[in-house]
C-alpha cells in the first residue's frame, strides 16, 4: 500500500518553461511534507517543504502547492534550468514524527 | 554539508559473506536513519536510531540489524548478504532542532 505516490516515473521539459511535478497521499494524517532532489551518485539533498497549515510556499524558483481535500501536492519549477536534471521525491510525515514515507521518484529532464 | 559520512562507498561481496556500513555524523544529533534505494521503490527506511543503543525497525528490516554504541555512529549489518540486498545505501539524520532529513552520499552494495 503506496501512502505516497508520484505517478510520473519521468518528466521532459524545455529548458526555459515551467516543470510541474506532481504528488498524491492517501494518509490524512500526514501534516508534513518534503520535496527533495537526487541527482546520479548522491545523497537526496532537501529542496522545499510545506506544512499542512499552509497551501503555498514558495523559495526562489521552487513553488510547493498544497490541496489537503485532493490529497495532492505539486512541485513547481520556473523558469527550468539544465541543473534541474535530476530524480526528485516527494516525502510525507505526521504528526511531527520522525518517519518519513517516500514516492517512488520522478526524473526530470530539461531539454535544451 | 550536514557532516555525514558512509563508508565504504562502494562495495561488492558474495552471497551468504556479512557485510557491515558504517555512517558516522559529526554533529552529535540523536536520529539517525538507515534507508535503501531501489528504482521504481524510492526510499524505504531499514533501521532507525534516536540515541545511544535505542534503535527500532523500519519497513524493510528483514535480513538487516544495526548498532548505535556511540552518538556519532550507526553501523548497519546484513548478517548473510543476499542478491535482494543489493541496493544504494543511504544514511541520514536530522538534526534535533528541526524536521529536515539530511542524507550522507550513500553506500552502493552488490552482492553476487
Amino acid at each position: 500500500d503506496q501512502q505516497v505516490k508520484q505517478n510520473s516515473p519521468s518528466l521532459s521539459v524545455q529548458e526555459g518553461r515551467i516543470s510541474i511535478l506532481n504528488c498524491d497521499y492517501t494518509n490524512s494524517m500526514f501534516d508534513y511534507f518534503l520535496w527533495y532532489k537526487k541527482y546520479p551518485a548522491e545523497g537526496p539533498t532537501f529542496l522545499i517543504s510545506i506544512s499542512s497549515i499552509k497551501d503555498k510556499n514558495e523559495d526562489g524558483r521552487f513553488t510547493v502547492f498544497l490541496n489537503k481535500s485532493a490529497k495532492h501536492l505539486s512541485l513547481h519549477i520556473v523558469p527550468s534550468q539544465p541543473g534541474d536534471s535530476a530524480v526528485y521525491f516527494c516525502a510525507a510525515s505526521a504528526n511531527s514524527n520522525y518517519q518519513l514515507i517516500w514516492g517512488a521518484g520522478t526524473k526530470l529532464i530539461i531539454k535544451p | 554539508d550536514a557532516g555525514i559520512t558512509q563508508s565504504p562507498r562502494h562495495k561488492v561481496t558474495e552471497t551468504g559473506t556479512p557485510v557491515t556500513l558504517r555512517c558516522h555524523q559529526t554533529e552529535n544529533h540523536r536520529y539517525m536513519y538507515w534507508y535503501r534505494q531501489d528504482p521504481g521503490h524510492g526510499l524505504r527506511l531499514i533501521h532507525y536510531s534516536y540515541g545511544v543503543k535505542d534503535t527500532d525497525k523500519g519497513e524493510v528490516s528483514d535480513g538487516y540489524s544495526v548498532s548505535r554504541s556511540k552518538t556519532e555512529d550507526f553501523l548497519l549489518t546484513l548478517e548473510s548478504a543476499t542478491s535482494s540486498q543489493t541496493s544504494v545505501y543511504f544514511c541520514a539524520i536530522i538534526p534535533d532542532s528541526g524536521n529536515t532529513i539530511y542524507f550522507g552520499e550513500g553506500s552502493w552494495l552488490t552482492v553476487v
